[in-house]
């Protein structure tokens, strides 16, 4: 079965610190990968995405993501975290056609100053 | 360019009425998908559709259907509706073949059964 596990539901950093947050998958072909943003009220913007190659991906807004194969995950990372980046993280796993993407149950990030 | 639009923006509706959701995709986007986000949770795939055909649909009801249009926009349907379809209905893109399979989302409609 597909499925994609956030394991933290609510993450605290304080301003400046670095975050990871946690995604495991399961997904019985070739995985595409992808981690989306959403605020309160809003759609989803998306991060990043890894189909292929480098398993470090850089994203918008300063994120990147490391791809494990080994691991099946797909962690977001950000060195620095400002007060803008609270919001929802949510990591999603898909085909490579096909626009059936599973979700996670979402990771809620808060910054504190 | 314009993103994905939708409309409405809120919907508030009683149990067992139906309601009708719109997608515009952004131009040039040929194939539109619908999740359903229930309060605190992750998004859930309802149907996709590709040139005006059904290419997905996810584990919901018959109670939900959609349909896609000549210029690609996009309605979901949604008939004798329950309190548990109170959600964030999300519509999303995606380019042509080769464009990879990222997906662009709209920024929902809120709807609430009473």
């Amino acid at each position: 079965a597909q499925s994609v596990t956030q394991p933290d539901i609510h993450i605290t950093v304080s301003e400046g610190a670095s975050l990871e947050l946690r995604c495991n998958y399961s997904y019985g072909a070739t995985p595409y990968l992808f981690w989306y943003v959403q605020s309160p009220g809003q759609g989803l913007q998306l991060l990043l995405k890894y189909f292929s190659g480098d398993t470090l991906v850089q994203g918008i807004k300063g994120f990147e993501a490391e791809f494990k194969r080994s691991q099946s995950s797909f962690n977001l990372r950000k060195p620095s975290v400002h007060w803008s980046d609270a919001a929802e993280y949510f990591c999603a796993v898909g085909p490579e056609y096909g626009n059936k993407l599973v979700f996670g149950a979402g990771t809620i990030l808060r910054v504190k100053s | 360019d314009a993103g994905v639009t939708q409309s409405p923006t809120h919907l508030i509706k009683t149990r067992g009425q139906h309601v009708t959701l719109r997608c515009s995709p952004i131009s040039g986007h040929k194939s539109v998908s619908w999740y359903q986000q229930v309060l605190g949770q992750g998004p859930q795939f309802i149907f996709q559709y590709y040139e005006k055909e059904e290419r997905g649909r996810g584990n919901f009801p018959d109670r939900f259907s959609a349909r896609q249009f000549p210029n690609y926009s996009s309605e979901l349907n949604v008939n004798a509706l329950l309190l548990g379809d109170s959600a964030l209905y999300l519509c999303a893109s995606s380019p042509p073949r080769g464009g990879g399979n990222e997906q662009f989302f709209g920024p929902g409609t809120r709807l609430t059964v009473l």
